[in-house]
């Protein structure tokens, strides 16, 4: 059972760079096309910040698009966000995600890790 | 930009009622581009409906989705203790390729 650990920084400081990784357990990052990344804002709603695929197909949320850079890396079995120019509207709880084969729609999540923009 | 809004806000209900929740489309989604998902605190997001009527593995057949155009709905037949939850309809549109969410509907105990 494939299982995702998001992991990285509690705190950053606005104006600079949040970076998390997503660690893929129990399978290859290889056995699903995509990968993708979410955030909830405290008491408002999902969204999503964009994916990437096995053959480094990458979208983006044009919201973030400017800010925002996800990759992965095959040998290490993660993907990986990376934020810049953070201010406090990021602060955030972030999940990564796999899309479901044949789904549009994700099948499974990590536990999420909170992410406070803040001096 | 498909925006999702759901109704109602807040459903409260006893265990054992049905609970019907309601997302309405700005424009029409393709059937195959509809989900829902359960969301409790501290917990991962769960998938439950998949092609506006396809259950997740796993998810038990009190879940069901329907729906079409821009009118979509998730019945949970018997409400079990542990339904009491947020439910997020969620939509994928191609171009360009972006996921969106509903803002949530909460069931509560009534």
């Amino acid at each position: 059972q494939v299982q995702l650990q998001e992991s990285g920084p509690g705190l950053v400081k606005p104006s600079g760079t949040l970076s998390l990784t997503c660690a893929v357990s129990g399978g290859s990052i290889s056995s699903s096309e995509w990968w993708s990344w979410f955030r909830q804002p405290p008491g408002k709603g999902l969204e999503w910040i964009g994916e990437i695929s096995q053959s480094g197909r990458i979208n983006y949320n044009p919201s973030l698009k400017s800010r925002v850079t996800i990759s992965l890396d095959k040998s290490k079995n993660h993907f990986s966000l990376e934020l810049r120019s953070v201010t406090a509207a990021d602060t955030a709880l972030y999940y990564c995600a796999r899309e479901g084969t044949q789904m549009t729609a994700f099948d499974i999540w990590g536990q999420g890790t909170m992410v406070t923009v803040s001096s | 930009e498909i925006v999702l809004t759901q109704s109602p806000g807040t459903l409260s209900l006893s265990p054992g009622e049905r609970a019907t929740l309601s997302c309405r489309a700005s424009q029409s989604v393709s059937i195959s581009y509809l989900a829902w998902y359960q969301y409790k605190p501290g917990q991962a997001p769960r998938l439950l409906i998949y092609g506006a009527s396809s259950r997740a593995p796993g998810i038990p057949d009190r879940f069901s989705g329907s729906g079409s155009g821009a009118d979509f709905t998730l019945t949970i037949s018997r409400l079990e203790p542990e339904d009491f939850a947020v439910y997020y309809c969620q939509q994928y549109g191609r171009s360009p390729p972006l996921f969106t969410f509903g803002p949530g509907t909460k069931v509560d105990i009534k």
